[in-house]
């Protein structure tokens, strides 16, 4: 069975600019959550999609933004990017089914540099 | 606000010497505290889930262990290979599929 999947691996961009990263779940899997993991600050999470709804939202500013489409990828927007904004961002999926613990499987990352 | 503390930031050993990571929180309505290692430049890959006081689970040279406030990992004679990040994350209770993640422990196995 394939894993996360996350495209691009690699950006720069520089100040001001906007990006979009994807990400497609392991098959099957209906949840996508996003975390940005800085050497700083570690894994924090942004937000949490299941069934093309966020469901769960992070401590970030409205320039970070995502949604989920019908067959369960999804897509984070990050608007006017700041230095502050280079990190590696992480996509999870899980099945999410109500009332348990679901796993959350990790891609591999998308590494955003900002000039 | 939830809270994780892992402790030491950064732990060697000698290959086959034994150890253990500490995972304290904070956390509401606990639903399942989970283990991850990250090598270098790589997503975090899952190795436990534990959801209650008391639980144990293995897997080769890895042992967790969970209390009420704190979950260890107990490393028994490491080998280099083991060597990476290992970060936990409890997720608190029903209706939040979020989990929060400690800054995780270095570990470095020297052979």
């Amino acid at each position: 069975k394939a894993g996360v999947t996350q495209t691009p691996r690699y950006l720069i961009k520089t100040r001001g600019q906007q990006v979009t990263l994807s990400c497609s779940p392991i098959s099957g899997h209906r949840s996508v959550s996003w975390y940005q993991q800085t050497p700083g600050q570690g894994l924090q999470f942004l937000f949490e999609y299941f069934s093309e709804t966020q469901r769960n939202k992070g401590n970030f500013p409205g320039r970070f933004s995502g949604r989920q489409f019908s067959n369960s990828r999804s897509e984070m927007n990050v608007s006017t990017l700041e230095l502050g904004d280079s990190a590696l961002y992480l996509c999870a999926s899980s099945l999410s089914s109500r009332g348990s613990t679901d796993t959350q499987y990790f891609g591999p990352g998308t590494r955003l540099t900002v000039l | 606000e939830d809270q994780v503390t892992q402790s030491p930031e950064a732990l060697r050993l000698q290959e086959g010497e034994s150890s253990s990571l500490n995972c304290s929180y904070t956390v509401s309505g606990l639903r399942g505290l989970f283990w991850y290692r990250q090598d270098p430049g790589k997503g975090p890959e899952f190795l436990f889930t534990l959801y209650s006081a008391g639980e144990e689970k293995e897997k080769e040279r890895l042992k967790a262990t969970l209390t009420k406030k704190e979950s260890f990992l107990h490393i028994t004679a490491p080998k280099p290979e083991d060597s990476a990040t290992y970060l936990c994350a409890p997720r608190r209770g029903a209706g939040s599929y979020q989990l929060t993640f400690g800054k995780g422990t270095k570990l470095s196995v020297i052979p």
